[in-house]
C-alpha cells in the first residue's frame, strides 16, 4: 500500500525545475506533501484532494491525477533552500492512516 | 508557540528495559500519531489516535503500545525494546483525523538506540 515515489534522488542547479511523482496502486482519498531537511522534522507543504486540484506553496505546486492515482510535485526555479527529502503521504479513506512514500532526496547546488 | 513536544531527543537503552517516549501537543488537536523513520523505508506509522481513548494500529505496531488518556498527550511505550527498534521516532498531530484540510505537525524526533 505504500505509495511509490520517483525519482529516488535528484540533483539540480539553482534555478532549474524538478518534478517528483507519487503513485499508488489503490484509489486515493487525498495526498499530502512534506519536506524534511537533514536532521529536522518533516514540514507540511500541501494537501491535494481527489478531483485533479492543483495547489501552490511559494514556487512549489502540485497536482492530483485521479485517473492515474498519481500526484506530482513541481518545483520551479529551485533555490538552495529547497534541498531536502520530499515525502508524499497517501490517505485511502477517512480513517486516519496516512501512509508515506519512501522519499525523494533533492539537492540544489549553487 | 504551537508545537508538538517529544522527549527525550536522544536515548540509548539496553535490550528488554522498558521505556516511554512522551509526546505532547498544545494545539488542542484531536488526532495524534507515531511514526518511525528508517533509511530507505520512509516514515512508517506505528499507532494513531483519532481522539481521547481511541487508538488504532498503523502498519508496524508490533512491540509498541500507546495510550491516549488526555487530548494533549500520546506516549509511546516499548515494553521490552529490541535492537530492531533502533530508529528515529516522530510524533505528529492534526486537528482532525480525516486530514482533508490540515497537514500534520511533527515533533522534533527521538533518536532511539537499543543495544
Amino acid at each position: 500500500q505504500q505509495p511509490v515515489q520517483s525519482p529516488q534522488a535528484v540533483i539540480l542547479r539553482e534555478g532549474e525545475d524538478a518534478v517528483i511523482n507519487c503513485s499508488s496502486s489503490k484509489a486515493l482519498y487525498s495526498v499530502h506533501w512534506y519536506r524534511q531537511k537533514h536532521g529536522e522534522a518533516p514540514v507540511f507543504l500541501m494537501i491535494l484532494l481527489k478531483g485533479g486540484e492543483q495547489k501552490g506553496h511559494e514556487k512549489i505546486s502540485a497536482s492530483f491525477n485521479e485517473k492515474k492515482q498519481q500526484s506530482s510535485l513541481y518545483l520551479t526555479a529551485s533555490q538552495l533552500s529547497y534541498s531536502g527529502t520530499y515525502f508524499c503521504g497517501s490517505l485511502y479513506n477517512q480513517g486516519g492512516k496516512l501512509i508515506f512514500g519512501q522519499g525523494t532526496e533533492l539537492s540544489v547546488k549553487p | 508557540e504551537a508545537q508538538v513536544t517529544q522527549n527525550p531527543r536522544y536515548l540509548i537503552t539496553v535490550t528488554g528495559k522498558k521505556l516511554t517516549v512522551t509526546c505532547s501537543q498544545n494545539m488542542n488537536h484531536e488526532y495524534m500519531s507515531w511514526y518511525r523513520q528508517d533509511p530507505g523505508l520512509g516514515l512508517r506509522q506505528i499507532y494513531y489516535s483519532m481522539n481521547v481513548e481511541v487508538t488504532d494500529k498503523g502498519d508496524v505496531p508490533e512491540g509498541y503500545k500507546v495510550s491516549r488518556k488526555e487530548k494533549r498527550n500520546f506516549p509511546l511505550i516499548l515494553e521490552s525494546p529490541s535492537p530492531n527498534q533502533t530508529s528515529l521516532y516522530f510524533c505528529a498531530s492534526s486537528p482532525h483525523g480525516d486530514s482533508l484540510n490540515y497537514g500534520y505537525t511533527f515533533g522534533s524526533g527521538t533518536r532511539l538506540t537499543v543495544v
